[in-house]
């Protein structure tokens, strides 16, 4: 049982290089989520998908785009990477019911982006 | 305002001894409580939460937590240490009168068991 799969695993960019994190999970879960994390500051949302078809802002949105494929599939694009998005990514996903959702979150192994 | 606050950047504990992780919250409604734990290059996992019912949570791995709602705490414990144990902890809240339902995490604890 895979869970929650994020490639690649490591990449390296030069500043204004564009990218795609790619995430699928095999959970059958309705939301899906991708976050930073950076050393002392937690987890921050970038984005996340309560249900197929839907993408929501998260806390820090700004220089990225995501797609909800499919209800598999959620992908996070950097348009123009800079090094200020130098972090770690991750994924995660949860089976989720709206507001009384007291699910946990399942993660991927996480994606580790470098912008030069 | 929501908020975590995991007040020890690191905690170091002896094996066998029991060890504590501290966490503290701000929400204006009732509170949904986690811990994950995050192995050295790997994703979180999910230790325990806290929605309702018996303040004392227990979880995976021996772990368990107390919720104490007018120390607005939910402190993770464990009554003997492990090697295995050492981990970046993760406390995370979620208002459950917030309509923006998204979980706010605290900046993480290093937790470090000395043989």
């Amino acid at each position: 049982n895979a869970g929650v799969t994020q490639t690649p695993k490591f990449q390296v960019l030069k500043t204004g290089q564009s990218m795609t994190l790619q995430c699928a999970q095999d959970m059958n879960h309705n939301s899906m989520y991708w976050y930073r994390q950076d050393p002392g500051m937690g987890l921050r949302l970038i984005y996340y998908s309560a249900s197929e078809g839907t993408t929501d802002k998260g806390e820090v949105p700004n220089g990225y785009n995501v797609s909800r494929l499919n209800k598999r599939e959620f992908s996070l694009r950097l348009e123009s990477a800079a090094p200020s998005q130098t972090s770690v990514y991750f994924c995660a996903s949860k089976q989720a019911s709206g507001r009384v959702d007291t699910g946990e979150l399942f993660f991927g192994e996480g994606s580790r982006l470098t912008v030069l | 305002a929501q908020s975590v606050a995991q007040p020890e950047d690191q905690v170091n504990v002896a094996e066998g001894n029991p060890l504590t992780v501290k966490c503290t919250y701000s929400v204006s409604g009732n509170p949904y409580l986690f811990w994950y734990v995050q192995y050295p290059n790997r994703g979180l996992q999910f230790l325990l939460k806290y929605i309702t019912g018996d303040n004392l949570v227990k979880g995976s791995y021996g772990f368990e937590a107390e919720f104490n709602k007018s120390q607005t705490s939910f402190h993770l414990k464990k009554p003997s240490a492990l090697v295995s144990d050492s981990a970046l902890y993760f406390c995370a809240v979620r208002d459950m009168g917030d309509s923006n339902y998204q979980l706010i995490w605290g900046a993480g604890t290093k937790l470090i068991i000395k043989p």
